[in-house]
């Protein structure tokens, strides 16, 4: 069964400033997807940002960007010029795609934006 | 926009009593999901609906059904609701053939059983 770990279960970062968030995963499989989700205080979730295990190259959007390590299984979310907008619950997940469209979750972290 | 809803923001039960949890999405979507939200575990797989009457368990299923009788339909049924059983409830859906793996949610039902 694919794990994801999230082993920062809060973080704080000054605003403008960068901050990074970790993330880990289990899989044997080579197909699979990876994403980090954006929970805002009472407020839907919503995609940040997806990775493709056969692409080498780092995803990234706007702000958002990741350091993808396939062979270390590591897959953390940086985030640059953080806003307090930014200030959130954030998800890892896994999804292994010969088995459907099911997404496996870390235990999230939250991260907050200071001014 | 993808709009994907949930018939209540907050619910309070009693132990034993049946409850349903709606989600209904206007996208035509596929798959549908329901999850549990609970701090320090994360999202956690209920249920999941590839198609119009077909369902399958995911990771914690017990104590748990679902029905979906129309495709942008599919409700989250507690047969007998346990103080266990409070949580945060989201659903979320997803169309295969789309922009591959972003799952929509919906904004979530906190639901607690006394």
């Amino acid at each position: 069964a694919q794990t994801v770990t999230q082993s920062q279960p809060e973080m704080s970062v000054q605003e403008a400033e960068t901050v990074t968030l970790s993330c880990t995963y289990d899989t044997s499989e080579n197909n699979y997807y990876l994403f980090w989700y954006k929970q805002p205080p009472s407020r839907q979730m919503i995609l940040v940002i997806r990775q493709e295990a056969y692409k080498q190259q780092n995803a990234t959007e706007n702000r958002f960007s990741v350091n993808f390590q396939k062979a270390a299984k590591s897959f953390s979310l940086k985030i640059s010029d953080s806003q307090l907008g930014d200030t959130a619950m954030y998800f890892c997940a896994f999804m292994n795609r010969p088995y459907g469209n099911k997404l496996v979750f870390g235990a999230g972290t939250i991260l907050r934006v200071k001014s | 926009d993808v709009k994907v809803t949930q018939s209540s923001r907050y619910l309070v039960k009693r132990t034993g009593e049946k409850v349903f949890l709606e989600c209904v999405q206007d996208m035509d979507h596929e798959n549908m999901f329901w999850y549990r939200q609970d701090p320090g575990l994360g999202l956690r797989l209920i249920y999941f609906s590839y198609d119009v009457k077909m369902k399958e368990k995911g990771d914690i299923p017990e104590g748990y059904s679902v029905s979906r009788e129309k495709k942008e339909r599919f409700s989250l049924i507690l047969e007998s609701a346990s103080t266990n059983q409070t949580s945060m409830y989201l659903c979320a859906s997803i169309n295969p053939a789309g922009r591959m793996g972003e799952q929509y949610f919906g904004p979530g039902t906190r639901l607690t059983v006394t």
